[in-house]
């Protein structure tokens, strides 16, 4: 099984600020790299799929990079409504799905 | 705009299968380049994939639930279902359907159902 490991798993920030969650796999998965949004009590919101394509509605403070095994989801500027939990998911292995730990992005 | 819901019983006894059913609506279950799935999330874990159907049927199960679980289609009620036998408390989780994405590159969960809290107790 592709492994996916997040970091870090909890970040304090404050609105305004530039933030960068890493992502990395056990093994190199190209580009098929998706990262969701989740608020709680709410189902998960797909932000970036394919490494870097940013989903349709989605703000362009956030963005998406990276290939093989190391990537990145960076926010521009945080707002208020971006504090949540952030996961990664591979998608190179359609016969087994997985997401990262989460990161939990929290106000400062 | 496609939704997706989620319906089932929200209490099941330990031993007993969890059946769940996902209703998709503003749009069709037979479309090429989507598959449709099932990912669980325990009370303040993290998400868990449990497996993708195509409309014609054919599956892929998480390789750990593999031996418990079963996906089918129904397109003429565009319906698509979950089926986790031999149930434990560790199975208690919020079960979400979704839209997963085929092409390219992209083989992302674009549209989620709100979710259902199943709770695996006697």
């Amino acid at each position: 099984d592709i492994q996916m490991t997040q970091s870090p798993s909890s970040l304090s920030a404050s609105v305004g600020d530039r933030v960068t969650i890493t992502c990395r796999a056990s093994q190199s998965i190209s580009n098929y790299l998706n990262w969701y949004q989740q608020k709680p009590g709410k189902p998960p919101n797909l932000l970036i799929y394919a490494a870097s394509s940013l989903q349709s509605g989605v703000p362009s403070r956030f963005s998406g990079s990276g290939s093989g095994t190391d990537f990145t989801l960076t926010i521009g500027s945080l707002q208020p409504e971006d504090f949540a939990t952030y996961y990664c998911q591979q998608s190179y292995s359609t016969l087994m799905f997985t997401f990262g730990q989460g990161t939990k992005l929290e106000i400062k | 705009q496609l939704q997706l819901q989620e319906s089932g019983p929200g209490l099941v006894k330990p031993s007993e299968t969890l059946s769940l059913t996902c209703t998709v609506s503003g749009g069709s279950i037979v479309i090429s380049s989507y598959y449709w799935g099932w990912i669980r999330q325990p009370p303040g874990k993290g998400l868990e994939w449990i497996g993708n159907i195509y409309y014609s049927g054919s599956t892929y199960y998480n390789p750990s639930l593999k031996t418990r679980v079963t996906i089918s289609v129904d397109p003429s009620n565009n319906q698509f279902s979950l089926k986790l036998s031999s149930v434990t408390a560790a199975d208690t989780a919020i079960y979400y359907c979704a839209r997963r994405r085929s092409n390219g590159y992209d083989y992302a969960f674009d549209i989620w159902g709100p979710g259902t809290l199943v709770t695996v107790s006697s």
